[in-house]
């Protein structure tokens, strides 16, 4: 059962137009959402964050959207640049009262910025 | 400072044998824990280390999968009597607590492990 879903496994944009990942999930019990970024070869990088009292977080380049009613959650990036190329991972952690902080992630897609 | 680092960087095994996968966490973060991306897959948690507390094992597969954290700091993952379907790649991240939300976990760069 996949509570993070990212449907598109890849996704091609033009460099300096918008690029734009999406994300769902099912479980109600999350409140708090990151997308990281991967290179081949190197871990996870994180990327940028939204808490559930939220509904959009920007940073730079990169902004999050989220759309609690839908469980859809959503990464801008404007403008796209080649050295954006790379899996993008959306992640999610819920509040279940211990300690644990684990991510729940998607599959990943994976961006390529076409020069 | 230097990030998270694990060893080795690729393993290969005959099935059957165990494997000891090591990770040094970021000097300072107190939370550490363990995920394995399966080919196709996403990052799936396996076990989470908080200070003295007792490990959430909530992940681990099977009882062949076991870890440890000696002196709250490195750690070891061990997989006995290893099956094909293993195979993946193991990455370890550390953050500074896990209390409070939002604690950003910072990931080595993976152990990829392949059993033939």
């Amino acid at each position: 059962d996949q509570q993070v879903k990212q449907n598109s496994p890849s996704l091609s944009v033009q460099e300096g137009r918008i690029s734009i990942l999406n994300c769902d999930y099912t479980n109600s019990m999350f409140d708090y959402f990151l997308w990281y970024k991967k290179y081949p070869a190197e871990g996870p990088t994180f990327l940028i964050s939204i808490s559930s009292i939220k509904d959009k977080n920007e940073d730079g380049r990169f902004t999050v959207f989220l759309n609690k009613s839908a469980k859809h959650l959503s990464l801008h990036i404007v403008p796209s640049q080649p050295g954006d190329s790379a899996v993008y991972f959306c992640a999610a952690s819920a509040k279940t009262g211990g300690a644990t902080n684990k991510l729940i992630f998607g599959t990943g897609t994976l961006l390529a910025v076409q020069p | 400072g230097a990030g998270v680092s694990q060893s080795p960087s690729n393993k290969v095994t005959e099935k059957g044998k165990d494997v000891e996968l090591r990770c040094d966490p970021i000097s300072g973060h107190t939370a550490l824990y363990w995920y394995r991306q399966s080919l196709g897959q996403g990052l799936e948690f396996l076990i989470y280390f908080q200070g003295n507390s007792a490990p959430d094992k909530s992940g681990l597969p099977s009882d062949r999968f076991s870890a440890e954290r000696t002196g709250g700091s490195v750690s070891t993952l061990t997989i006995q009597r290893t099956q094909q379907e293993d195979s993946a790649v193991y990455l370890c991240a550390s953050s500074l607590a896990a209390q409070g939300r939002g604690e950003t976990q910072y990931f080595g760069p993976g152990t990829r492990l392949l059993v033939l």
